[in-house]
């Protein structure tokens, strides 16, 4: 068990709906990053968070959106769902920002989202 | 951009033997972070091992040794006394400065009992 804890597990959805991703930190950790993991771009940064601030953004769809609250728990919301946006989403976090060995990304379970 | 490779897309090994998994990156840094995250069919990312660029010395925890060569850019992750448990996606990542995390595709290891 890494700490990270993500819900829900399974979402099942279909085409044009919006859905929720939340993450919560293991306890201490500032940063919280968003993955997307899928068959044919395999595992892919999304953004990153450091204590509220959005501090960088990778292959994010303008359809994606993400925040990180006062508690530090983050979510992803997606939006105006397509088929291809079917994947496993994964939730990591860590200490900081200053890039040491404090700085190593611990993972959720990972949220399992199927657009139907 | 800094790109990770992993040529090998299946591997597999005989219980208690030893397994190499390769991999290399591309870079122009010369400080930066290597690390080996493994995924069982629960699909939970698991860190296996860390390796820091400016430390010479190999990283190595328990079963699990890292062939870090710097020069060659090459990060090869070797699993001695290999188990069923191991059995798993591999996947090698290097992270960048600002701390985000870039993938090699993986390397399916199947463990033979």
């Amino acid at each position: 068990d890494s700490g990270v804890t993500q819900t829900p597990k399974h979402l099942i959805t279909a085409t044009g709906q919006r859905v929720t991703l939340r993450c919560s930190p293991r306890s201490g950790d500032l940063s919280v990053y968003w993955y997307q993991q899928s068959l044919d771009q395999g595992l892919q940064f999304l953004i990153h968070y450091y204590n509220g601030e959005e501090r960088a953004k990778g292959n994010i769809l303008e359809r994606f959106s993400a925040q990180q609250f006062p508690d530090l728990h983050s979510e992803l919301n997606l939006s105006s769902l397509e088929l291809g946006d079917s994947a496993l989403y994964f939730c990591a976090s860590s200490l900081s920002l200053a890039g040491g060995p404090l700085d190593t990304q611990y993972f959720g379970p990972g949220t399992r989202l199927t657009v139907l | 951009a800094q790109t990770v490779t992993q040529s090998q897309p299946e591997m597999s090994v005989q219980e208690a033997e030893t397994v190499t998994l390769s991999c290399t990156y591309d870079t122009s840094e010369s400080d930066y972070y290597l690390f080996w995250y493994k995924q069982p069919p629960s699909r939970q990312m698991i860190l296996v091992i860390r390796q820091e660029a400016y430390k010479q010395q190999n990283a190595t925890e328990n079963r699990f040794s890292v062939n870090f060569q710097k020069a060659a850019k090459s990060f090869s992750l070797k699993i001695s006394d290999s188990q069923l448990g191991d059995a798993a996606m591999y996947f090698c990542a290097y992270r960048e400065y600002g701390n985000k995390l870039v993938f090699g595709a993986g390397t399916i290891l199947r463990v033979k009992s």
